[in-house]
Formats: structure tokens, C-alpha cells, sequence
């Protein structure tokens, strides 16, 4: 099947800083989501991208839409304790379903 | 207006029971999922339905078996339970696949001794 690879696995980092993950995949997707879940919590959906180049925020995340479709960006930006959790992208392809990557566990120290 | 649930939270079976796990959404979608979670490997899709009375097989659909009697409910069967199927399992709904937002449950995490 499709794989999403998605980077970092983890990241511990101090409140105020900048946060950057990713997903690269071999396929191309038409849809790209990055999805947060907390723990004892199903996932739920930040940010939804359409269209290759396309940037979008939402608060202090904006994530984008690579051009060759075959990737994605999430920067979170000014950190805080509550922003920890783990990240998912997702890519939905012709078919209509979802590929998810692996996630990132993103620690934020007080 | 509860969106998705899921019962149970939680449970523990032994090899070669069998149980069913019970989705609900009172949000009137047509679509729903049925996902796995296992650690570093995301959600990889098991079963979904598109509507009343379908189903169909997802990534992994090997040991499972669903049923969509009602719009609102998708129940996801396990027949022999296997170790490998200890998981958290998460159901999704949305009211259609072609861009719509998936919205989850909380997860029920199924232990298999």
C-alpha cells in the first residue's frame, strides 16, 4: 500500500520555540490533513490543504502543500505545554481514502 | 449532539475469544471507518462503509468482519481473537469522502492475551 513517511518521530523542545515537522510519500495525493490527538482521544482534524502550493494557517499553525503533492509541512509557531500531543498527516488520494503517516509526538517543556 | 462514540473504552480477551466493538454518530453521515492504531504506524483503515447496508475492505481487513445495519451504527467483530489484533481501535464518520473531514471516536483499546 501507500506509505507516508512522516518526520520527526518525536521532538522535546522548551515553551516559546518554533515547531517543524513533514510528510514525504512516494505517491501523489489530491488532499493533504494534519490531524492532533491527545492522549485517550481520536484524532482531530487542524488544518486541510487542496491544492498543490497552497499555505494555510490556522492560529499559530500554518501547514503547506508541496508542489510536487508528494509532501507536506507543519510549523507551530511560539510553543506552549498545551500544543503537546501527537501529530498526523494524512493524504487522500483518487480513491478517496486515507493514508496516514506515523506521527509526531511533540513534548513541550514548561 | 455526541458526535462519535465508542464502547467500550476498554477490554481484555484471551486467544480465540470473539467480540464486537460498537460505533455510534447522531451526526447523520454516510460514511464510516473503522481504524487500527498501533504505536509508530499511524491509523491504517480495516473496514469502511458508505453507507446503510454496504461495507467494504480496507488496508488490513483480515480477521475483522463489520456490519452497517443502521446509518448510525458500524460494529467491527473480531471471530477468534489473535494477539497481533491488540490495538486501539478508532471509528470515524464524515458525510462524504470526497474532501469532507473525518471525525473520530475516542478509541477503544482492545488488549489480547
Amino acid at each position: 500500500g501507500q506509505q507516508l513517511n512522516q518526520s520527526p518521530q518525536s521532538m522535546f523542545i522548551q515553551e516559546g520555540e518554533d515547531v517543524s515537522m513533514n510528510c514525504t510519500s512516494s505517491s501523489i495525493f489530491n488532499t493533504w490533513l494534519w490531524y492532533k490527538q491527545e492522549p485517550g482521544e481520536g484524532p482531530v482534524l487542524l488544518i486541510a490543504l487542496y491544492k498543490a502550493g497552497e499555505l494555510t494557517s490556522n492560529g499559530r499553525l500554518t501547514a503547506q502543500f508541496g508542489i510536487t503533492r508528494k509532501d507536506s509541512f507543519l510549523n507551530i509557531s511560539a510553543s506552549i505545554p498545551s500544543d503537546v500531543g501527537i501529530y498526523f498527516c494524512a493524504g487522500r488520494n483518487a480513491g478517496n481514502m486515507l493514508t496516514f503517516g506515523g506521527g509526531t509526538r511533540l513534548m513541550v517543556k514548561p | 449532539n455526541a458526535g462519535v462514540t465508542q464502547t467500550p473504552k476498554f477490554r481484555v480477551l484471551k486467544t480465540g475469544q470473539s467480540m464486537t466493538l460498537l460505533c455510534a454518530q447522531d451526526m447523520n453521515h454516510e460514511y464510516m471507518y473503522w481504524y487500527r492504531q498501533d504505536p509508530g504506524m499511524g491509523l491504517r483503515l480495516i473496514h469502511y462503509s458508505v453507507g446503510e447496508g454496504t461495507t467494504a475492505k480496507g488496508e488490513v481487513p483480515d480477521g475483522y468482519n463489520v456490519s452497517r445495519l443502521k446509518k448510525q451504527n458500524f460494529l467491527l467483530g473480531l471471530e477468534s481473537a489473535a494477539p497481533s489484533q491488540t490495538s486501539v481501535y478508532f471509528c470515524a464518520s464524515s458525510q462524504w469522502t470526497g474532501g469532507e473531514t473525518q471525525y473520530f471516536g475516542p478509541g477503544t483499546r482492545l488488549l489480547v492475551l
